[in-house]
């Protein structure tokens, strides 16, 4: 089964508009640690936000915000007033137990962000 | 404050040769890992590296190895390398190697192409 499944290829939004990006995860591992990440054209990963697995608080950091549903195993990403610059690959990304290490981040295929004007 | 630096940024290699790609971690940080992501795809782990050991290592062959140096830094080497090692090769680094909190931050990456 996939660790982490972003089921949106492709998604585009309108300017100053907000926009959810989906990810679903699969651990049995009770602490674990959800990430996002932003990957311009020009490659490098930026980091977003972060959920942990114990957070009660939905995460957020400026626009961005993690909508948290530990049952149904979701961590979407909002990112409200979009801007042309938000165009890029977004990933899902999750940290958890293998052997005795956490050192691992598993990502998910990600999806596309079209910010149109 | 640097951040994750590797170098260099691109390399074309040929089928069968080695190649070793570097990188230093953010100011602060100890442990280095490495990814590897085809086009297209999310980035898969190779392996990570803290107090100069492999700590963890994902499902790639043992023509991947890697080293960590006394100042942290990082060489990934690939040996015998093939069409399918094209790819961008991302570096990572963070504190501690058991953290499950800890974000990590990544280079700008080296892009590999293979002919």
């Amino acid at each position: 089964a996939q660790k982490i499944t972003q089921t949106q290829p492709g998604m585009f939004v309108q300017e100053k508009e907000a926009v959810t990006l989906d990810c679903t995860y699969d651990t049995s591992d009770p602490s674990y640690g959800l990430f996002w990440y932003k990957q311009p054209s020009s490659g490098e990963m930026i980091f977003l936000i972060y959920q942990g697995s114990y957070d009660q608080q939905n995460a957020t950091e400026g626009r961005y915000s993690l909508n948290f549903q530990k049952a149904r195993k979701s961590a979407n990403l909002v990112i409200s007033a979009s801007q042309l610059g938000d165009s890029a690959m977004y990933f899902c990304a999750m940290r958890e137990r293998e052997g005795t290490s956490y050192g691992k981040l598993t990502f998910g295929q990600g999806t596309i962000l079209t910010v149109h004007p | 404050d640097a951040g994750v630096t590797q170098s260099p940024t691109h390399l074309i290699k040929t089928r069968g040769q080695q190649v070793t790609l570097r990188c230093s971690p953010k100011s602060g940080h100890d442990t280095v890992s490495w990814y590897q992501q085809a086009l297209g795809q999310g980035p898969q782990f190779i392996f990570q590296y803290y107090e100069e050991e492999e700590r963890q290592r994902g499902n790639f062959p043992d023509r991947f190895s890697g080293h960590q140096f006394p100042n942290y830094s990082s060489e990934l080497n690939v040996n015998a390398l093939l069409l399918g090692d094209s790819a961008l090769y991302l570096c990572a680094s963070s504190q501690g190697w058991d953290r499950w909190r800890e974000e990590q931050f990544f280079g700008p990456g080296t892009r590999l192409t293979v002919l």
